[in-house]
Formats: C-alpha cells, sequence, structure tokens
C-alpha cells in the first residue's frame, strides 16, 4: 500500500515568489496535517484539514494557505518567500479529525530552499 | 499555549548502552502523548500513551506516562547503531512537538 506522498521532494525558490506543495494521503485517511521543520527544531503545526474543511491553523502569517480536494489530497500554498520559510514542509495522514488521539502517518517531505 | 519540552537535546552513547530520553509537557486538552523516531526525513511512529503508569513495550525501546507529574520517558535498551535517529515527542490537540533528542549511538 502507497504511504503518504509528497511532491516535490526538493525545491529551490527566491524572495517573493510562491510555492505550492502538494500531498497525497494514505488511501482511506480523511484528514491531512502540514508541519514546517527548521534544522534543529521540532515539526511546528500548519493547518490540519479533515473532510475538506479546515479544522486547525497554527501561528503562521496569512501568505500560507491550504486546502484540501475532494479525493483528500491537499495542498500547502506559500506566497512572497522569505528566507525564513526555507524548510522541511512535512504532510501527515490519518484516519480521524483528532490530531493527536492517534498515530500521524508522515510523508518524507518537501525541502524548500528560499536563496 | 501548549509546550513540550525535551531533554537531552543531543546524546552519544556506545553499542550496548541503556539510555533514557525525556519528554516534559503543558498543554490545554491532552488526550494523548506520542513518540516518533526520525532518521532522514517522515518522522515514524513508535508510542502513543494515554493512561499513566502503563508501560509500552516494542522490543528494545519502552514508554511510559506520568499524567500528574506531566511527563513521559523512552527507554532504549542494548542500543545499537540503527537507533541513531532524532526522538520526537508530541501531545495536544495541535499535535505539538518537543525540538527532539538527537541521539547517536557509536560502534
Amino acid at each position: 500500500d502507497a504511504g503518504v506522498t509528497q511532491s516535490p521532494t526538493h525545491l529551490i525558490k527566491t524572495r517573493g515568489q510562491h510555492v505550492t506543495l502538494r500531498c497525497s494521503p494514505i488511501s482511506g485517511h480523511k484528514s491531512v496535517s502540514w508541519y514546517q521543520q527548521v534544522l534543529g527544531q521540532g515539526p511546528q503545526f500548519i493547518f490540519q484539514y479533515y473532510e475538506k474543511e479546515e479544522r486547525g491553523r497554527g501561528n503562521f502569517p496569512d501568505r500560507f494557505s491550504a486546502r484540501q480536494f475532494p479525493n483528500y489530497s491537499s495542498e500547502l500554498n506559500v506566497n512572497a518567500l522569505l528566507l525564513g520559510d526555507s524548510a522541511l514542509y512535512l504532510c501527515a495522514s490519518s484516519w480521524g479529525q483528532g490530531r493527536s488521539t492517534g498515530e500521524l502517518f508522515f510523508g518524507e517531505g518537501s525541502r524548500l530552499t528560499v536563496l | 499555549e501548549d509546550k513540550v519540552v525535551q531533554s537531552p537535546l543531543s546524546l552519544v552513547v556506545h553499542e550496548g548502552d541503556t539510555v533514557t530520553l525525556n519528554c516534559s509537557y503543558e498543554v490545554t486538552n491532552f488526550r494523548s502523548l506520542l513518540w516518533y523516531k526520525q532518521e532522514k526525513k517522515a518522522p515514524t511512529f513508535l508510542f502513543m500513551l494515554t493512561s499513566s503508569g502503563i508501560e509500552k513495550k516494542s522490543g528494545r525501546l519502552s514508554s511510559i506516562l506520568d499524567k500528574k507529574e506531566l511527563f513521559s520517558i523512552l527507554n532504549i535498551t542494548a542500543t545499537q547503531t540503527g537507533d541513531s535517529a532524532i526522538y520526537l515527542c508530541a501531545v495536544g490537540g495541535k499535535s505539538t512537538f518537543g525540538d527532539g533528542t538527537t541521539l547517536t549511538v557509536k560502534p
């Protein structure tokens, strides 16, 4: 069975550009969460979507947005990129709505470098 | 604001040693505490703890939760080089993660 898949795996952008990251959850999982992991830190919660609705948002500026599609895949969009947005962006899927009631299944991440 | 603090931040041991990793937390809506292992990119699930005092075991790894004192420990016995990784603790409704403990096991 396929796990959580993310694309692209690596990308380089320049300041001010826009980026779209994509995630496909494990088949049957309806919840997708996005995390930002800066080197040396733990993952920071950005968004959670469940059944195509936003169910949680972390402490990130409005330049960050996301959506979930009818097939439960998801996109994370970041506008007006800053150097500080350079990080590993992790997508995680789970069965239900609760983000920490059960196990999260993570993808391999998208490594974003902003120059 | 939910807070998770892990200690130590890094640890270097030799194969065969036993290690104890710590996770303390302050959350407004505790549901469960989860431990993950991150070797390269994707964290992988180790344990989920919801009740105090009940030890979870998987091979050489074990973990226990103390909901009164708000902490958990992860023990690894007879460490191997393959145990080298970042160990992450997560709690709360927003899956708040600590910054992890980087474990290095030398042959």
